[in-house]
């Protein structure tokens, strides 16, 4: 099993959905945890980075934790074709070494 | 953005020559990385370093040796390159302390025919 379980999609919406994106972890020492997003060819972009617990938010995009669950969410409101890419979690523990482990990321297409 | 750049940005070579990926990083950021991507397999660690001449194995790292003699520059070599190291590397930033965001750059696409 790995220790970073994601969708890979493809997630197709139309436009002005609701978009929710997830994983699950394995590791209860993980804190850290980030949402990327990458276009085709292009390196990954930081999309959102919380510690802990908790819900995120900044614009259209909220982040949520859920520890106990060892599950995190990206919610994107109102979504755009232009949010057409790929999404990928991110996690790392408070260890001192700066690890980080990727899910394998989830296609996202959002139809005008 | 930790204006990270990568040279080449693309690469096609033969099977058992040696290549040279470099990262430039300008925000003087403690932590750089080195990951490949692949189709199934995502963002794999190659390699890392947590300061000039501190660097350590991650889960692929056979075949890949690096170095880093400045803190803005990480080079990855392949000393012998083979066609299944072909791929998309990247490289990565984390300025350290209190701050664990990881920063990408645009990547290189090797091709090793």
């Amino acid at each position: 099993q790995k220790e970073v379980e994601q969708d890979p999609g493809p997630l197709s919406v139309p436009e002005g959905a609701i978009v929710s994106l997830n994983c699950t972890y394995s590791n209860s020492a993980f804190q850290y945890f980030m949402w990327y997003r990458q276009y085709s060819r292009k390196g990954p972009e930081l999309l959102m980075y919380t510690y802990s617990s908790g819900n995120k938010e900044d614009g259209r995009f909220t982040a949520q934790v859920d520890k106990s669950s060892k599950y995190i969410s990206l919610f994107i409101r109102d979504s755009q074709p232009s949010d057409s890419a790929t999404y990928l979690c991110a996690m790392s523990a408070i260890s001192g070494t700066y690890k980080y482990i990727f899910g394998t990321g989830t296609r996202l297409k959002v139809l005008a | 953005d930790a204006g990270i750049t990568q040279s080449p940005r693309h690469k096609v070579t033969e099977t058992g020559t040696p290549v040279t990926l470099r990262c430039h990083q300008t925000e003087n950021h403690r932590y750089m990385y080195w990951y490949r991507q692949d189709p199934g397999h995502g963002l794999r660690l190659i390699h890392y370093s947590y300061g000039v001449k501190d660097t350590d194995k991650g889960e692929v790292s056979d075949g890949y040796s690096v170095s880093r003699s400045k803190t803005e520059d990480f080079l990855l070599t392949l000393e012998s390159a083979t066609s299944s190291q072909t791929s998309v590397y990247f490289c990565a930033t984390v300025a350290g302390e209190i701050s664990y965001e990881q920063y990408f750059g645009p990547g290189t696409r090797l091709t090793v025919t």
